[in-house]
């Protein structure tokens, strides 16, 4: 399967505990993206990259909030000190040039509960 | 914050009607996207309309764009409960898309 994957798909864990989740993108996809989906919401943008450069961040991304594409393919998002209010669905993309990066392919999520 | 809102929050229909759900959005835009999301999983790219197209289809899907009013639809036609699922659109930033809070379309066998 050549399609974004996640990992893990549901993470629990304590409040004030850190996490981290993994995206893999499609292979010849040079741009990933992180959203964040609450409950009956649409998905949130939360940041971008080029290969390994982080080109944008919403502020939504607080400080506690760290994400990473050390060589331009895999990305890891990681919160620390986590709040109740970050319970959410994080979801990854990825595009391609070829599109003009307009079409973006999403991976199943990572649903994460903070007890 | 959000550019696009969805109505109806929710649409409950018979197999086999059509589906119509609509958006409309804040921007000036270059393309205006739909998606789907099936429960508790990610979104699906359904089709893509540029600004100066006026309706495309694809398949079952019908969408159409008025940017005079800022507004898009899409329609479902001959539903199936298998398109039961969250449906989105969703207009271009500068590099991230924008999604609204989306329509629940329910499909009953």
């Amino acid at each position: 399967d050549t399609g974004v994957s996640q990992d893990p798909r549901h993470k629990i864990t304590k409040r004030g505990q850190n996490v981290t989740f993994r995206c893999d993108p499609i292979s010849e996809h040079n741009r990933l993206y992180w959203y964040r989906q609450t409950l009956g919401q649409g998905p949130e943008f939360l940041t971008y990259f080029q290969n390994e450069a982080q080109l944008e961040k919403s502020r939504l991304l607080s400080d506690r909030f760290s994400a990473e594409r050390p060589k331009g393919s895999f990305s890891t998002l990681e919160i620390q000190r986590t709040e109740q209010g970050d319970s959410a669905m994080y979801l990854c993309a990825s595009s391609q040039p070829g599109t003009g990066y307009n079409e973006q392919f999403f991976g199943p999520g990572t649903r994460l509960t903070v007890l | 914050s959000q550019q696009g809102e969805e109505d109806p929050q929710a649409l409950s229909i018979q197999e086999g009607e059509n589906a119509t759900m609509n958006c409309s959005y804040k921007t000036s835009i270059n393309n205006l996207q739909w998606y789907r999301q099936n429960s508790g999983r990610g979104l699906v790219h359904l089709i893509l309309i540029r600004s100066n197209e006026r309706e495309k289809h694809s398949g079952r899907l019908r969408v159409t764009l008025d940017t005079s009013k800022k507004s898009s639809s899409l329609l479902i036609t001959a539903s199936r409960a298998a398109d039961t699922a969250s449906y989105f659109c969703a207009t271009v930033g500068a590099n991230n898309l924008f999604f609204g809070t989306g329509t629940r379309l329910t499909v009953i066998p």
